[in-house]
């Protein structure tokens, strides 16, 4: 079984600061990750994706993430945020090029003036 | 241009009644899905069609049923609604040679 955990279900932060959004896996195989980017009254959006080629990610917007295999963790970042940052990003794991994700459950990102 | 459709938009539903929600995708994926999203919860699978003619179980299809005629329809339906489903329903669908979904806007239901 696999499970993805997103710690923090709100974070705020201020424009211009740096975004990090937590996501810890748990899978029994080297897991594919994915981060997702839900804007209001919209579906999700794929921001960027791991598929065991190189460790750091870069995705759209900006954002970028880090596999990291020791720590099980797949967070994601942003050097600077914007005020159209601001929505709620899905941490997803899927085990298998069959493609069926699991999602954590969400962090809804704030961001300041 | 290429995606998935969801239709409706939003429903209010009275308890104990009938109800699909219509999902169509004109890029030939094979997989398709439905999701609910909850606060807090993220996205809970409900049912999944690896192809057409197939369908199986996700986490949580109890009060849920799905059918597959054909490559392009995924069709949820809940045949007696509880408040406990208001939810927003999110359809999806990925292609094997392409990791990840590609999602619908969503529908979101209020059963009273």
């Amino acid at each position: 079984a696999q499970s993805v955990t997103q710690l923090g279900s709100h974070v705020s932060v201020s424009e211009g600061a740096l975004v990090l959004l937590r996501c810890n896996y748990s899978s029994s195989v080297p897991p594919y990750l994915f981060w997702y980017v839900q804007y209001p009254n919209q579906g999700l959006q794929l921001l960027l994706k791991y598929t065991s080629a190189a460790t750091l990610v870069k995705g759209i917007n900006g954002f970028e993430a880090e596999f990291k295999k020791s720590e099980t963790s797949f967070h994601l970042t942003k050097p600077s945020a914007h005020m159209s940052d601001a929505a709620e990003y899905f941490c997803a794991v899927s085990r298998n090029a069959g493609n069926m994700l699991t999602f954590g459950g969400g962090t809804r990102l704030m961001v300041k003036p | 241009i290429a995606g998935i459709t969801q239709a409706p938009t939003s429903q209010i539903l009275a308890a104990g009644r009938r109800m699909t929600l219509r999902c169509t995708q004109d890029m030939r994926h094979n997989a398709m899905y439905w999701y609910r999203q909850d606060l807090g919860l993220g996205l809970r699978l409900i049912h999944y069609s690896n192809t057409a003619g197939t369908t199986g179980k996700g986490e949580v299809p109890d009060g849920y049923s799905v059918s597959r005629a054909n490559t392009d329809d995924f069709p949820l339906t809940l045949a007696s609604a509880v408040p406990s489903q208001t939810s927003v329903y999110f359809c999806a669908s990925s292609d094997p040679g392409r990791l990840g979904y590609t999602f619908g806007s969503g529908t979101r239901l209020t059963v009273v």
